[in-house]
């Protein structure tokens, strides 16, 4: 299965400031997935980022607030922009592995864990 | 709208006590049903993926099992170590997957 690191690992803002989490795998995927999981809640899809094309936002979440990259088949970067503390939470990246058994399961970094101050 | 209900929220069991997490589905058209473990602070694990009713996979102490309504993540003679939050998902076509709110399973010694 893929290996997927996330950067950072943790971090600690202060509102109003902007974070860029980076995603790195380790074999080149079509799919990588950006989702949010709140305080004591499940994980929530925030958009998905293909190369070559914008990313495609789920609904309550904006370009403006959660601008994405994907540069290439192997990474992907995910902002969170002007933060405000109801932004806490854990950033996950997941990417559909084409080299795995089933070619539609998907597997998750450690995340990022993000408090706002 | 597709949902997953998963129950019960919180399980705890005596180790070696064996026991069913369930994952109630509604979706149009399911591509996949996916179960997760999640330990505190990381990511998901993949555990499962089940495609159509009446199949079943196993992992060690793990069965999940699908029928047309709901999955069942069987766990047979429990360890401390399977102790984690169980994430059951769905996914409809070649969309994004769509969570439960997962059951905190704790095994004690």
């Amino acid at each position: 299965s893929a290996v997927i690191s996330q950067k950072p690992s943790r971090d600690i803002c202060q509102r109003g400031t902007s974070l860029t989490i980076q995603c790195q795998v380790d074999s080149q995927v079509t799919m990588m997935f950006w989702y949010r999981q709140q305080p004591g809640q499940s994980l929530t899809l925030i958009a998905t980022a293909n190369q070559g094309s914008e990313a495609t936002y789920e609904s309550g979440f904006v370009i403006d607030k959660f601008p994405i990259s994907r540069p290439n088949l192997t990474f992907s970067t995910l902002t969170v922009s002007n933060m405000s503390p109801e932004d806490s939470s854990i950033y996950l990246c997941s990417v559909e592995d084409p080299g795995a058994s089933s070619y539609n399961e998907q597997f998750f970094g450690p995340g990022t864990r993000l408090t706002v101050l | 709208e597709d949902q997953v209900t998963q129950s019960p929220e919180a399980l705890r069991l005596q180790e070696g006590e064996s026991s069913s997490l369930n994952c109630s589905y509604t979706v149009s058209g399911l591509r996949g049903l996916f179960w997760y473990r999640q330990d505190p602070g990381k990511g998901p694990e993949f555990l499962f993926t089940l495609y159509s009713a009446g199949e079943e996979k196993e992992k060690e102490r793990l069965k999940a099992t699908l029928t047309k309504k709901e999955s069942f993540l069987h766990i047979t003679a429990p360890k401390p170590e399977d102790s984690a939050t169980y994430l059951c998902a769905v996914q409809r076509g070649f969309q994004k997957l769509v969570f439960g709110t997962g059951t905190r399973l704790l095994v004690s010694p």
